[in-house]
């Protein structure tokens, strides 16, 4: 899997957009870019996932650059409950033998009031 | 509640004593995974199946350690002869088989292991 580099920690003031960045380099062309959070003492949680084209849906947005080296994640109007720490994890497609996730250390967000 | 759970939340044992936890995951959800997190880690992937199939482990998955998925519903992960290094967070997440991303997997809370 290609590895992917983000920032350590990241403050927000609440009701700002968070824009948290990512870097896959090395991403292979058929591999997707997944976002997931981590908030205190829970499981992690799905957040969106992409390709080639920005992705939206109702919890963030999803910016891939054209050459797919990089990407961003975009919460429109953080809150306090998105304090978490956020992993960005590139994945092959189902079925292509790789079904597990890997995840780095991510980036923790803070929400400032 | 329809989501994964796991069993127990939290577990304190003794180095040498073996542990059991189990994991149900979404109703009608094939895949199941096991992953340990250690403090300030990333989840790092264990093992996972499909239906009652382990089809894959990590290196990290020693020979004290086994995971079960009997009937291809539940699944129990059991840790033997404990050590302290195996003090962590054992996550368990499903997924649907749909051979389209995301087959996102969706996480339990997860089970807090101490050992003394």
């Amino acid at each position: 899997d290609a590895k992917t580099t983000q920032p350590t920690s990241m403050d927000c003031a609440e009701g700002r957009a968070a824009n948290l960045p990512c870097n896959h380099s090395t991403i292979s062309g058929n591999e997707y870019v997944y976002w997931y959070r981590q908030i205190h003492s829970q499981g992690p949680q799905y957040i969106i996932h992409g390709l080639k084209n920005n992705e939206t849906n109702e919890m963030a947005s999803l910016i891939i650059t054209e050459d797919r080296k990089s990407s961003t994640l975009i919460l429109p109007h953080a809150t306090l409950r998105d304090t978490a720490v956020y992993y960005c994890i590139v994945r092959p497609p189902p079925n292509f033998g790789n079904e597990k996730l890997t995840f780095g250390t991510g980036t923790r967000l803070t929400i400032i009031p | 509640d329809t989501g994964v759970s796991q069993d127990p939340r939290h577990k304190i044992t003794k180095r040498g004593q073996n542990v059991t936890f189990r994991c149900d995951p979404i109703s009608e959800h094939n895949r199941l995974y096991w992953y340990r997190q250690t403090l300030g880690q990333g989840p790092e992937f264990l093992t996972y199946f499909q239906n009652e199939a382990q089809l894959e482990k990590s290196r990290l998955l020693s020979d004290r350690f086994s995971a079960e998925r009997p009937k291809g519903s539940f699944s129990t992960l059991e840790i033997q002869r404990t050590e302290q290094g195996d003090s962590a967070m054992y996550l368990c997440a499903s997924s649907p088989r749909t051979g389209l991303p995301p087959e996102t997997q969706y996480f339990g809370p997860g089970t807090r292991l101490l050992v003394l």
